[in-house]
């Protein structure tokens, strides 16, 4: 398997533009994560699902950010309108439906809006 | 709520140096707990785990003991490289349905020749 597959890997946008990061978790694994990392606040989850299902939406930071998943092969990220504070890494993970189990990281997707 | 403590770096060390990164944790329950390692410009792997009280994760030289008594997981390795140099995450899973995991903030490790 080739891993968990973000895109784009960098993405530059204007203020005000909408912005979507997707991700293809692992065959099999029934978890995906969303998370941002910046160097103010070091990793923060925003999301999971479980089986596509949204579980815990609680650290998504304001209405502008949307996750989809719409099957189990594909994950978006939406931020509509973007800001400059949005400015980060985001990365998605995704991890077996097991106790204690290891989550497998993509290599990001570096946003940064101007 | 559970977290994870870590030591604020970064961690500057000259090679085969003696590592110690250390990390502390609060959970209501029975955590499993992570290192995580991110090097530049890649996402996170996972370098080790313990997933019970006493048990000692182990990868590529690097340990890390759970320790329930001292709610601690520190990370140590003998003698550090030059390609060590990356940032740690120690990381606890709440478990039960869940499996979501909670990270520290990050040690970055710098390991001079």
């Amino acid at each position: 398997d080739a891993g968990v597959i973000q895109s784009p890997r960098h993405e530059v946008t204007e203020m005000g533009q909408e912005v979507t990061l997707r991700c293809k978790p692992i065959s099999g694994h029934d978890y995906l994560f969303w998370y941002r990392q910046t160097m103010m606040r070091g990793l923060e989850l925003l999301i999971y699902f479980n089986n596509n299902v949204p579980i815990d939406d609680s650290g998504m930071p304001e209405d502008r950010f949307s996750a989809k998943m719409p099957n189990a092969s594909f994950s978006t990220l939406k931020i509509q309108p973007s800001e400059p504070r949005d400015s980060a890494v985001y990365f998605c993970a995704s991890s077996f439906s097991r106790m204690n189990t290891e989550a497998f990281f993509g290599q990001g997707t570096r946003l940064t809006v101007v | 709520g559970n977290s994870v403590t870590q030591m604020e770096g970064p961690v500057t060390l000259s090679e085969e140096a003696f590592l110690t990164i250390n990390c502390t944790y609060t959970a209501t329950g029975y955590p499993s707990l992570f290192w995580y390692v991110q090097y530049p410009g890649e996402g996170l792997q996972l370098l080790l785990k313990a997933t019970k009280a006493d048990d000692k994760g182990s990868n590529k030289g690097f340990e890390a003991t759970y320790r329930k008594e001292t709610t601690s997981f520190h990370l140590e390795k003998g003698s550090v490289q030059v390609s060590d140099s990356a940032v740690y995450f120690c990381a606890l899973s709440e478990g039960g349905d869940t499996d979501k995991l909670i990270f520290g903030t990050g040690t970055r490790l710098q390991v001079f020749p």
